[in-house]
């Protein structure tokens, strides 16, 4: 089955404590984002990537990081979270033939950062 | 001023009612146009796209574009139940990887 999955689902963490959400989709896609969901505010794109080895900063990158080794794999790295961070996190993929930027989107990561 | 500004509702209408979801946009460069569906706990899905101006059909769902306006809705024929979901409009710019999205506009069924 075509999918984008995340790791964890939910996460419950400390400010400070560094943590990694990881994604991986299974469709041999090129492009892979972040995006942070919060109330009133929609869906804001933290990071993309275009290919392995180049990402992009998106609208909200402060306090995120990412890296892309592996086609496959889009992890998102928070080093030293904060509670402005809590969040709800989509990792979402799309080919580069798709004339429409269609994505395909993960489950969800709810972090909540005490 | 958003980019995309759409109506987060909630929205509840009755089982059957025809349903119009909109959103307005200032960037006039925007050349595709999504709308995407997102259930309870999971991540969104894409519903509709369209390319431009003009209007789009795929059985109870109609997607309208009207750039002069700009100007976009999502019209839902004898909604069911099972429609009940969050309703994001999306725009992107040709050729480009950044999608714009809407709040959301969360629409209620009811049997």
């Amino acid at each position: 089955e075509a999918q984008v999955t995340q790791n964890p689902r939910y996460l419950i963490t400390v400010t400070g404590k560094k943590l990694t959400v990881t994604c991986s989709q299974n469709m041999n896609h090129e492009y892979m984002s972040w995006y942070r969901q919060d109330p009133g505010l929609g869906l804001r794109q933290i990071y993309y990537s275009m290919n392995v080895e180049v990402t992009d900063k998106g609208d909200v990158p402060e306090g995120y990081k990412v890296s892309r080794k592996e086609k496959r794999n889009f992890p998102l790295i928070l080093e030293s979270p904060s509670p402005n961070q809590t969040s709800l996190y989509f990792c979402a993929s799309r080919s580069k033939l798709s004339s429409y930027n269609e994505q395909f989107f993960g489950p969800g990561t709810r972090l909540t950062v005490l | 001023q958003k980019e995309v500004e759409q109506d987060p509702g909630p929205l509840s209408v009755p089982e059957g009612a025809i349903v119009s979801l909109n959103c307005t946009y200032s960037n006039s460069a925007f050349q595709y146009f999504m709308w995407y569906r997102q259930y309870s706990r999971k991540g969104p899905e894409l519903l509709m796209y369209t390319y431009s101006s003009g209007n789009k059909e795929d059985g109870r769902f109609t997607a309208q574009v009207d750039k002069s306006s700009k100007y976009i809705s999502l019209f839902i024929r004898d909604s069911q139940p099972s429609d009940s979901a969050t309703y994001l409009c999306a725009m992107s710019l040709p050729s480009y990887q950044k999608v714009t999205f809407g709040i959301g506009t969360k629409l209620q069924v009811i049997p």
